[in-house]
């Protein structure tokens, strides 16, 4: 079955540590997104890639990074700069110049 | 930048029919999209509007007017289960297709 996967489903760190999220999908997608969600609010986007080997920040990159290696794989890590994470944080992929996002089921982080 | 606006919290009764609007700004319109979430999970495309005009898939219907940047989606005969957060979400190009979406609206249905 295609999908996105994203684990784990709930990561605890220790402030200060930077931590990975793991995103993986096999629906042949050219685009991946990473968005953050806080209790009661929309999704923020973080960062977006169209292609391998290039990405963009969205409206909040700082204290976040990411990679795109492989088509499939779009990890982020979550940096000891990025001064609240607790989150839960939401992977997407969608076809080129598509309005439809497929969802992962999502990663808790909390940071204590 | 982009920006939508769509009502925090919703209440219809069972069987019922509800209207959830959104309005958005943005440079570069590409389409509006409708996402279904649930408590504790992620959400789930419900429908896409690039063009003027009603879609309709099942129980659930959305409509966008690109001259007056606004759109709607509208469910029939509401069940339990429909409760939930819906989210607007308007897609832009320039170059890059980015996405962004409104805070959304929960919906409760009620016996």
């Amino acid at each position: 079955d295609g999908g996105i996967t994203q684990s784990p489903k709930y990561l605890f760190r220790k402030e200060g540590q930077n931590v990975t999220l793991s995103c993986e999908q096999n629906l042949n997608h050219d685009a991946m997104y990473w968005y953050r969600q806080d209790p009661g609010q929309g999704l923020r986007l973080i960062y977006y890639s169209q292609i391998v080997n290039d990405f963009q920040k969205g409206d909040i990159a700082e204290g976040y990074s990411v990679s795109r290696e492989k088509k499939e794989s779009f990890p982020l890590t979550v940096t000891s700069a990025q001064k609240n994470p607790t989150a839960f944080y939401l992977c997407a992929s969608s076809k080129a110049a598509s309005g439809t996002q497929y969802f992962g089921p999502g990663t808790r982080l909390t940071v204590l | 930048g982009q920006s939508l606006e769509q009502p925090s919290e919703v209440t219809a009764v069972e069987g019922a029919i509800v209207q959830i609007n959104c309005t958005y700004q943005t440079s570069g319109f590409y389409g509006l999209s409708w996402y279904q979430q649930h408590d504790g999970g992620a959400p789930t495309f419900l429908s896409y509007n690039a063009l003027d005009g009603l879609e309709e898939t099942g129980r659930f219907s959305s409509f966008l007017s690109r001259s007056d940047s606004y759109g709607y989606l509208l469910l029939q005969e509401l069940q339990m289960k429909d409760s939930a957060s819906y989210f607007c979400a308007v897609s832009s190009s320039r170059g890059y297709q980015k996405v962004t979406f409104g805070i959304g609206t929960k919906l409760q249905v009620i016996p």
